[in-house]
């Protein structure tokens, strides 16, 4: 079975600072992952995903992740944040097959302060 | 863009009540799954779909049942809402043999 486990429940870090959100993942197959956000009230948007080929991976509003095989991580980074950048980041794992399920982390609520 | 929508923001019912909370996407996806989301725990999986009329256990199905009659409808169905139920729901869809789900907008249920 797959696990996926996010290392800190929040993290707050000033304007303009660099940010990393950490996520370890469990299995015992190839798999697939994503970065989720999640502003106040709202649904979850994808961030960005890892599927195959190059393993850093670049999403939208200048985040990225870098894929560790070895390391079992998927740790998400943003060199310079905003106050906007303020959410709930989930980070998911799947199994390499089509159109399973997604498991989820609990979560790391990111606040960004002035 | 795709879009799934669910049918309230807010909902509040009282102990033992039948909720009947909808979901719809309209990018013909053909899977379609119901979490819940509850500080600290993250989202949990409560069922999913991979086709018309057919239905998966997910991690917590316990109270909650499922219909999938159309494609692009998913109904999720507390039979006797209880106060445990009472959390964030999100629903999201996603293509078959591809494994990034869209997610709809969530339904905060309360139940009194």
């Amino acid at each position: 079975a797959q696990s996926v486990t996010q290392l800190d429940s929040q993290v707050p870090v000033f304007e303009e600072a660099p940010v990393e959100l950490r996520c370890n993942y469990s299995s015992s197959v190839s798999v697939y992952l994503f970065w989720y956000v999640q502003y106040p009230n709202q649904g979850l948007q994808l961030l960005l995903k890892y599927l195959s080929g190059s393993t850093l991976v670049k999403g939208i509003n200048g985040f990225e992740a870098e894929f560790n095989k070895s390391q079992t991580s998927f740790h998400l980074r943003k060199p310079s944040v905003h106050i906007s950048d303020t959410a709930e980041y989930f980070c998911a794992v799947s199994v390499n097959q089509a159109g399973t399920a997604l498991i989820f982390g609990k979560g790391t609520t990111l606040s960004v302060s002035s | 863009d795709v879009k799934v929508t669910q049918s309230s923001r807010y909902l509040v019912k009282r102990t033992g009540e039948k909720v009947f909370l909808e979901c719809v996407q309209d990018m013909d996806h053909e899977n379609m799954f119901w979490y819940r989301q509850d500080p600290g725990l993250g989202l949990r999986l409560i069922y999913f779909s991979y086709d018309v009329k057919m239905k998966e256990k997910g991690d917590i199905p316990e109270g909650y049942s499922v219909s999938r009659e159309k494609k692009e409808r998913f109904s999720l169905i507390l039979e006797s809402a209880s106060t445990n139920q009472t959390s964030m729901y999100l629903c999201a869809s996603s293509f078959r043999g591809y494994n990034e789900q869209f997610f709809g907008p969530g339904t905060r249920l309360t139940v009194l």
